[in-house]
């Protein structure tokens, strides 16, 4: 168990719907950061939250957005989906942002998500 | 091209060593490591490298960095079937940012 807890483990929607994935980082970690991975792409960064403000961003949709709330935990909001949206979307959490070197970022078990 | 590359499969028998290579672009790369992902898993990280090292040891596993080519390896000794996984390869670069960069990782089969 990495200490990183991601709801719900799968979703099944329809295209043009819009969902929300929530991530719970370990505790003490600041940083958060959210991966696709789709068998297309691989595992692709999406973006990164440090301590509730967005640090980096990487190849994020504008059809999706994140925050991060005052007690650290992440959602993804993920809107107008589209059947290539389908994917398996991580959160990975650290204990610091840029500047600082983490040897390791650990990752929850993933949301399924399938757009049909 | 891809900033990270890796092979996609890998087959092996129980016992064999097993070697999973990786190559990068980023000459700047600080920290390079390997994670595994079992099936309906996340990513656990397994073994990384500092950038100054070319080898380095951890029971089963020995991570060699040859930098000047920009390759990385995994070798798994005595591999088993509880080491079939995915295994991406990832870097940070340097200028204190942490965001791996991930290869599409690598599916390891082990097989009796």
């Amino acid at each position: 168990d990495s200490g990183v807890t991601q709801t719900p483990k799968h979703l099944i929607t329809a295209t043009g719907q819009r969902v929300t994935l929530r991530c719970s980082p370990r505790s003490g970690d600041l940083s958060v950061y959210w991966y696709q991975q789709s068998l297309d792409q691989g595992l692709q960064f999406l973006i990164q939250y440090y301590n509730g403000e967005e640090r980096a961003k990487g190849n994020i949709l504008e059809r999706f957005s994140a925050q991060q709330f005052p007690d650290l935990h992440s959602e993804l909001n993920l809107s107008s989906l589209e059947l290539g949206d389908s994917a398996l979307y991580f959160c990975a959490s650290s204990p610091a942002g840029t500047g600082d070197y983490d040897t390791e970022a650990f990752f929850g078990q993933g949301t399924r998500l399938t757009v049909v | 091209g891809e900033d990270v590359e890796q092979s996609l499969f890998l087959s092996v028998r129980e016992g064999d060593s097993s070697v999973i290579n990786c190559t990068y672009t980023d000459s700047s790369s600080t920290y390079l490591y390997w994670y595994k992902q079992e099936p309906g898993a996340g990513l656990q990280l397994l073994t990384y490298i500092f950038s100054n090292m070319d080898m380095k040891q951890d029971q089963r596993l020995t991570v060699l960095l040859n930098k000047k080519d920009k390759h990385l390896s995994l070798r798994i000794a005595d591999t088993q079937t509880g080491d079939s996984a995915i295994y991406f390869c990832a870097e940070t670069p340097s200028g204190g940012s942490y965001i791996p960069t991930f290869g599409r990782g690598t599916s390891l089969i082990v097989h009796p």
